[in-house]
């Protein structure tokens, strides 16, 4: 079967880093993305890779090792507005999102 | 530009009853799919539907259809609604059905549905 597996919550403090982590086990895969989700609204995108190596886009930044089956997002410089759930979701050999559950996200001042 | 919207936002219906949930792409995006999220849980995929036909679709049974009108809106019907059924409903269009490259998917706020 195929699975998408990420911490389901994490605590992180104002100001610090924090890497959260997903591991996948797809058939087939055509990259991987990572969404933000704030509570009752819609996922919104946060980055995408295909290639291995760190994509960076400002205070996000997002890994991926395709023959470890690894992946994670480190968010820099933590601000309350990133209190959210954050979504791993691949894209398997059949073109289809597959989601992981999301990681809760946590800021605390 | 607007984004995707979506109605009714939350809904109540009864075991056995029918229901429609209905989506307006974001315009330039000729490329609709649904999701279904229970409480906790990420987005699991029901289908998508590209120039008015369904080119995939998610592990759900056929009580779950969809059409996709000339303007790229859509709708999602659900039939003999079952408990298991209550969850937010999450329509995303995309502008390219190919799947190459990002394909970034613009999600809507969501249809919460209960089913009683």
């Amino acid at each position: 079967g195929q699975n998408i597996d990420q911490p389901t919550e994490m605590t992180a403090t104002e100001g610090a880093i924090v890497q959260i982590n997903c591991t996948y086990q797809t058939s087939g895969f055509n990259g991987l993305f990572w969404y933000q989700q704030h509570a009752g609204e819609a996922p919104t995108f946060l980055s995408y890779n295909v290639l291995d190596g760190l994509e960076e886009k400002g205070r996000f930044s997002s890994f991926l090792s395709r023959s470890k089956g690894y992946s994670y997002l480190l968010l820099k410089e933590l601000q309350m507005k990133d209190s959210a759930s954050y979504l791993c979701a691949v894209r398997d050999s059949n073109y289809q999102l597959i989601w992981g559950a999301g990681t809760k996200l946590i800021i605390k001042p | 530009e607007t984004g995707v919207t979506q109605s009714p936002t939350h809904l109540i219906k009864t075991r056995g009853q029918q229901v429609t949930l209905r989506c307006s792409s974001q315009s330039g995006h000729n490329t609709v799919s649904w999701y279904q999220q229970a409480l906790g849980q990420g987005p699991q995929f029901i289908f998508q539907y590209y120039r008015e036909e369904e080119n995939g679709r998610g592990n759900f049974p056929p009580r779950f259809s969809g059409l996709q009108f000339p303007n790229y809106s859509s709708e999602l019907n659900v039939n003999a609604l079952e408990l298991d059924d209550s969850a937010l409903y999450l329509c995303a269009s995309s502008w390219d059905s190919s799947n190459s490259g990002a394909n970034v998917l613009t999600f809507g706020a969501g249809s919460r549905l209960t089913v009683l």
